[in-house]
Order: C-alpha cells, then sequence, then structure tokens
C-alpha cells in the first residue's frame, strides 16, 4: 500500500515570504520515487521534479528547493522570496519499485501569495 | 518541447451520452495513463495501459469506461453512459520507459462537464 499526505490544505503567505509544504509518504518498497507537480489556476499539471529513494541529496533549482528525508518520510518543498505567479496546488506523488510505476498523489495544497 | 496533447480542453454531454475523450501522448512514450480529479479534489488513477494493453486499473475504472490505442498515436478514454458525477478534469500522461521510475509528464486536460 502507499499513501501520500500533504497535511496543508491551504497556505496563505504574502510575497516575499518563505513558504514550506510538507509531504508524507508511506511504503514498504525500498525503491520509490517521489514526485512534485504544480496545478496553476489554468489547470495543467505542470512537473516540477523527481527523487528516487536512494538519494537523499537536496536539491536546489532557482527558489525552489526540496529536503528529502527518509528517516522521517518528507519530501518538502520550499519557496524562497514568494511571489504571486507561485500561487498554485502543489502536489507530492509517489510510485513505488514495482508493478506498473503509478504515481499516486496527495490531496494537494493551495498556496496563495497576496501581493 | 513535446507535450502531450488532450482534445477537447473542454466538453459538455448529456447524462446518458458516451462521451470520447482523446490524447497525442509524446512520441518516444510507451506508458500512457488516464487520471481524473473532481472540482477541488485530488487527482485520482483511473487506468495505466502499456504494450497496447491494460496493466493496471483503479476500481474508478469500471465497466462504464474504456480505453483504446487505435492507430499508434492517439490514446482514448471512453465513458459509454455518462453520469453527473463523472464530471470531473481527466488527465492524460505519459512516460518513457527505463531507468527507473521516469516522470508521467501530463496533458491540459479535458474537462468534462455531465449535465
Amino acid at each position: 500500500a502507499q499513501k501520500v499526505t500533504q497535511a496543508q490544505t491551504e497556505i496563505s503567505v504574502v510575497e516575499k515570504e518563505d513558504v514550506t509544504l510538507d509531504c508524507v509518504y508511506e511504503t514498504r518498497d525500498t525503491t520509490y520515487y517521489l514526485f512534485w507537480y504544480k496545478q496553476p489556476p489554468s489547470g495543467e499539471l505542470v512537473f516540477l521534479i523527481r527523487r528516487n529513494s536512494f538519494d537523499e541529496q537536496n536539491e536546489i533549482s532557482g527558489r525552489y528547493s526540496w529536503n528529502f528525508q527518509k528517516s522521517t518520510s518528507s519530501f518538502n518543498f520550499t519557496i524562497t522570496a514568494s511571489q504571486v505567479v507561485d500561487s498554485a496546488v502543489y502536489f507530492c506523488a509517489l510510485s513505488e519499485g514495482g508493478g506498473s510505476y503509478i504515481p499516486t498523489f496527495g490531496r494537494g495544497t493551495s498556496l496563495i501569495v497576496h501581493p | 518541447e513535446p507535450e502531450v496533447t488532450q482534445t477537447p480542453s473542454h466538453q459538455v454531454t448529456q447524462m446518458g451520452q458516451e462521451v470520447i475523450l482523446r490524447c497525442v501522448p509524446i512520441s518516444n512514450h510507451l506508458y500512457f495513463y488516464w487520471y481524473r480529479q473532481i472540482l477541488g479534489q485530488k487527482v485520482e488513477f483511473l487506468v495505466s495501459f502499456y504494450n497496447n494493453e491494460i496493466s493496471e486499473k483503479s476500481e474508478i475504472f469500471d465497466d462504464q469506461f474504456s480505453v483504446e490505442r487505435p492507430d499508434g498515436s492517439n490514446f482514448t478514454l471512453k465513458i459509454r453512459s455518462t453520469k453527473l458525477e463523472d464530471s470531473a478534469m481527466y488527465f492524460c500522461a505519459s512516460r518513457v520507459p527505463g531507468q527507473g521510475h521516469t516522470e508521467a509528464f501530463f496533458g491540459q486536460g479535458t474537462r468534462l462537464t455531465v449535465v
């Protein structure tokens, strides 16, 4: 069984604030992959990052950074100096090592960045 | 940049009618998926398709649903007799095989409204 929990339903910040979106996952597999997707108001799903279970190195891409910690089964996403254009729903997803690699999504966190 | 293309972007249909949602996956991708997202809710897996057959399906994907890859480029989702609760955004996704879990790329979605 696999499960992705995004406990934060909605986060509201003011522009330029840093914000962290939490993702906690459950899996029995030792090989698995984690993803973050962004869904802007226009509705499409935009891939942001993929991380495999053997690579705990944190990653930074511009204002985005990801903190993967196997010890706490978390894969958190931080946006530094948030901007209004960051307003979107952000989904964390998990796919396991066996089977047809089906990504299972969390319920998403709606981020609202106010000017 | 290659992308997954879905048509139509929005479809309105009467309850009981059949609908076909169309997708053109990225050309070198071999795994195909359909997901749906009821307004404001999580992105739910429907079905995965590989090597011209369904590889996995969720409990949502009942006998009313079918998928097909009729001509080697299109990937379709058919709902035989639509119900009001089928109203949702439907996403097609594809991914390239190999080297573990490559990320799935999603189309823009088709918003289905059943009236």
